[in-house]
């Protein structure tokens, strides 16, 4: 099975800030990656598919980057609604596998 | 708009069965492969399993197999989850998923229902 590692898991960040959440998985899985945002008591919501691929509708202060073992998710510039979890997913095989969060906390 | 709207949660006791359904409108059900995904209260997402967009193949997450089974009928473009032998580790909010594209499961999953909270505890 792909294992992801995603880091850091809590980040505090201001608003306006430049965030970085980082996901190795164990192996190389190509581009099949996906990022994903949890509001508290909400379902996932898709930002960023195929690694750097941005959804409809989604901001474009989200942008993901990497391909292999090592991609990025990037919020430009921080905004209130941001402040959430983020997980990514590998889609290369079954069973797929989600990182364990990185939640974006106020500082 | 798509819509996806589990049911059939509830409390249950270890080593009884439980299953969920998913309703789904708004898109094509039978051209779309179907997920489940499991949220334990506090903790991150898990996979749970898949089934292709005409039901002949699934897949499963390790903890799950042999103990779930998915399907669906598209004729009622409804999903299913069949749990058995349901354990304490299964509680978990429940969420169907929709793939994104319908020739596979490559770029995520676009749509997610609201979830239903499985709780098994005796």
């Amino acid at each position: 099975d792909f294992q992801l590692t995603q880091s850091p898991s809590f980040l505090s960040a201001s608003v306006g800030d430049r965030v970085t959440v980082t996901c190795r998985p164990s192996q190389d899985i190509s581009s099949y990656l996906a990022w994903y945002q949890q509001m508290p008591g909400k379902a996932p919501k898709l930002l960023i598919y195929a690694a750097s691929t941005l959804q409809s509708g989604v901001p474009s202060r989200f942008s993901g980057s990497g391909s292999g073992t090592e991609f990025t998710l990037t919020i430009s510039s921080l905004q209130p609604e941001d402040f959430a979890t983020y997980y990514c997913q590998q889609l290369h095989s079954y069973p797929s596998t989600f990182g364990q969060g990185t939640k974006v906390e106020i500082k | 708009q798509v819509q996806l709207v589990e049911s059939g949660g509830g409390v249950v006791q270890p080593g009884r069965s439980l299953r969920l359904s998913c309703a789904a409108s708004g898109f094509i059900f039978s051209s779309y492969g179907m997920h489940w995904v499991r949220q334990a209260p506090g903790k991150g997402l898990e996979w749970v399993a898949v089934i292709s967009y005409d039901g002949s193949n699934q897949y499963y997450e390790d903890s799950v197999k042999g103990r779930i089974t998915i399907s669906r009928d598209n004729s009622k473009n409804t999903l299913y989850l069949q749990m058995s032998s349901l354990r304490a580790e299964d509680t978990a909010v429940y969420y169907c998923a929709k793939q994104l594209s319908p020739s596979g499961s490559y770029y995520g999953f676009d749509f997610w229902g609201q979830g239903t909270l499985v709780t098994v505890s005796s």
